[in-house]
């Protein structure tokens, strides 16, 4: 298996333009989750799925963020617009029932 | 409050020397534990995890775990670290009933020869 799956693995963009992340999980796991990681705030988990339904959005930051889940395979995270302050490694996860494997991160920098 | 606390930011060993990171949790019932690896530009690997059971853990690259109810603890320890150890170790928490993963603050660990 090739593991969690993140697209593009770093993303350079101007604020205010719209950014696109993409994840496609581990196939067979049914829960997926989107984090993210900055010096100051650490690793906060953003929204996650279950069977592609958001359980839990409270961690978006907010409107300008949002995640869709299609199908079991593909998951997106879009910041529009974006702005410096959403600089930071974003990391998708799945997981089937207890262990959450992650991919290896975009990492995201807003000019 | 639910809450994890790593209260090492940055600790440096010695290359073959013991290591003990520590980790604890606030909350009434006795949580799932993991212990994650970060090595730089990475992302978190899975070091083993306790759910119940036997309180002492194995993990992966020689690395245990000993859950301490009394303490509210979930130490990690290493009897010999090597060089290729040196990255950033998160302690998470899932609390009853919920998918989500709590993670500490991180503990930076640097091997120095």
């Amino acid at each position: 298996d090739a593991g969690v799956i993140q697209s593009p693995r770093h993303e350079v963009t101007e604020m205010g333009q719209e950014v696109t992340l993409r994840c496609k999980p581990i196939s067979g796991h049914n829960s997926l989750f989107w984090y993210r990681q900055t010096m100051m705030r650490g690793l906060e988990l953003l929204i996650y799925f279950n069977n592609n339904v958001p359980i839990d959005d409270s961690g978006m930051p907010e409107d300008r963020f949002s995640a869709k889940m299609p199908n079991a395979s593909f998951s997106t995270l879009k910041i529009q617009p974006s702005e410096p302050r959403d600089s930071a490694v974003y990391f998708c996860a799945s997981s089937f029932v207890d262990e959450q494997f992650f991919g290896p991160g975009t990492r995201l920098t807003v000019l | 409050a639910q809450s994890v606390t790593q209260p090492d930011i940055h600790i440096t060993v010695s290359e073959g020397a013991s290591l003990e990171l520590r980790c604890n949790y606030s909350y009434g019932a006795t949580p799932y534990l993991f212990w994650y690896v970060q090595s730089p530009g990475q992302g978190l690997q899975l070091l083993l995890k306790y759910f119940s059971g036997d309180t002492l853990v194995q993990g992966i690259k020689g690395f245990e775990a000993e859950f301490k109810r009394s303490q509210s603890s979930f130490n990690l320890r290493k009897p010999s670290v090597h060089w290729s150890d040196a990255a950033e170790y998160f302690c998470a928490v899932v609390f009853f009933g919920n998918e989500k993963l709590t993670f500490g603050t991180g503990t930076r660990l640097t091997i120095i020869p």
